[in-house]
């Protein structure tokens, strides 16, 4: 079956330092990923996304994520945080056979230290 | 319009009330998709319209929900019967063709079954 894993339900940072958010998936055919964010009273925004290509991805805010087919992960990256990336983030798949459904993963909330 | 837009914003209920969830999507965009988000969860999908296709209602957790979509506009959810384990927030996003096309999403409505 097909689903997305996110290890880290909560991650803590300081301003500044690096972040690696974890997803892994599970999907027999050619993955369509992305990540998302969602910020406190707001609504999911797009981060970035892959479907083909360059394995590493280049997003919004300063957001990058790498694509490793042989381990089946989307890791998303950010070399320098800052006190707005504290939010939920949420890796997903988009299922290309038979239907257009996405599977999300059960997200990693981020909280940044000053 | 603008963006995606969901009414209301906030729905209290009693149990064994039925509710209905409205969706305007951004104009043009021919895929809508419902979501379910729990407190501290991730987004479950409901169901999937894409154009004038039977919809994907694989999501639909049990035979009190159902969902309709006239032509490529506004969407409804309705939840029957309503329990307290229905509380969430309902999310509904539209994206221009459904062919893992970005999803953009609406503020969500907040559902809450005393």
């Amino acid at each position: 079956a097909q689903s997305v894993t996110q290890p880290d339900i909560h991650i803590t940072v300081s301003e500044g330092a690096s972040l690696e958010l974890r997803c892994n998936y599970s999907y027999g055919a050619t993955p369509y990923l992305f990540w998302y964010v969602q910020s406190p009273g707001q609504g999911l925004q797009l981060l970035l996304k892959y479907f083909s290509g360059d394995t590493l991805v280049q997003g919004i805010k300063g957001f990058e994520a790498e694509f490793k087919r042989s381990q089946s992960s989307f890791n998303l990256r950010k070399p320098s945080v800052h006190w707005s990336d504290a939010a939920e983030y949420f890796c997903a798949v988009a299922l290309t056979s038979g239907t257009y459904k996405y599977i999300f993963g059960t997200g990693t909330r981020l909280k940044v230290l000053a | 319009g603008a963006g995606v837009s969901q009414s209301p914003s906030n729905k209290v209920t009693e149990k064994g009330k039925d509710v209905e969830l409205r969706c305007d999507p951004i104009s043009g965009h021919t895929a809508l998709y419902w979501y379910r988000q729990r407190l501290g969860q991730g987004l479950e999908f409901l169901i999937y319209f894409q154009g004038n296709s039977a919809p994907d209602k694989s999501g639909l957790p049990s035979d009190r929900f159902s969902a309709e979509r006239t032509g490529e506009s506004v969407s409804t959810l309705t939840i029957q019967r309503t329990q307290q384990e229905d509380s969430a927030v309902y999310l509904c996003a539209s994206s221009r063709d459904g062919n893992t096309d970005t999803q953009y999403f609406g503020p969500g409505t907040r559902l809450t079954v005393l």
